[in-house]
């Protein structure tokens, strides 16, 4: 089954260091594209940065970067400089191709980020 | 620049009430229109999408319905709700084809559900 796993369910830093955040992902697509999403203590859900599956370079967005390992189906997620701000949960999400051809973006379970001062 | 309006923000029904929530985006022609609910602490289930004017496609349904009347309008409603309908509703809007920003989604604000 396709499917996105994130196994940290809670992280707290002290700003201005570096944290990475984990996701593993399943799939039968031979193309496929990885995002992440955070979501604000007020609901929101921002896109933050993305993934596709063809490209070999790690994508980079302001102080967003991703650690993209193909092999191990692996796709983290690396905040530096974090700020106070960043506190939120972040989701890690998969586009896959349904049975009827359409698709879905199926998200993992979440990781809650605390940046502390 | 593109938005996307939810409404209610907030809404709190009785158990078995009918329910209907909405969705406009402006800004774009032609987008793909997802709807997303969220249970308290949980991650996001997609429910319907759809990628043109009265079609619809099911993937979770949850006694829910969608409907999707004029391009920018995406509707989603029962006429009974259950206790289990309570959480986050969000509605979201893709581009297709080739481009930086295609196959991204991009939420909307969300409406809070509380069935009693």
């Amino acid at each position: 089954a396709q499917k996105v796993t994130q196994t940290q369910t809670s992280i707290s830093v002290v700003e201005k260091t570096t944290v990475t955040m984990d996701c593993v992902y399943e799939t039968r697509d031979s193309s496929y594209f990885l995002f992440w999403y955070k979501q604000t203590a007020s609901g929101e859900i921002v896109f933050l940065i993305r993934q596709d599956s063809y490209k070999k370079e790690n994508a980079t967005v302001g102080h967003y970067s991703l650690n993209f390992q193909k092999p191990k189906s692996s796709i983290g997620l690396i905040i530096t400089a974090t700020q106070i701000e960043d506190s939120a949960v972040y989701f890690c999400a998969m586009r896959e191709v349904g049975a009827s051809g359409s698709w879905q973006l199926i998200f993992g379970s979440g990781t809650q980020l605390t940046v502390m001062p | 620049a593109q938005t996307i309006h939810q409404w209610p923000v907030a809404e709190i029904k009785a158990v078995g009430s009918p329910l209907s929530l909405g969705c406009t985006i402006k800004g774009k022609s032609s987008p793909n229109l997802y709807w997303y609910w969220q249970a308290t602490g949980g991650t996001l289930q997609q429910l319907f999408y759809s990628i043109t004017v009265g079609q619809v496609e099911s993937v979770v349904q949850l006694n829910l319905s969608a409907s999707r009347p004029k391009d920018d309008q995406f509707i989603l409603s029962t006429e009974k709700l259950l206790l289990s309908h309570s959480g986050f509703y969000l509605c979201a809007w893709s581009l297709e084809g080739l481009g930086a920003s295609a196959e991204t989604l991009y939420f909307g604000s969300g409406t809070r559900l509380t069935v009693l």
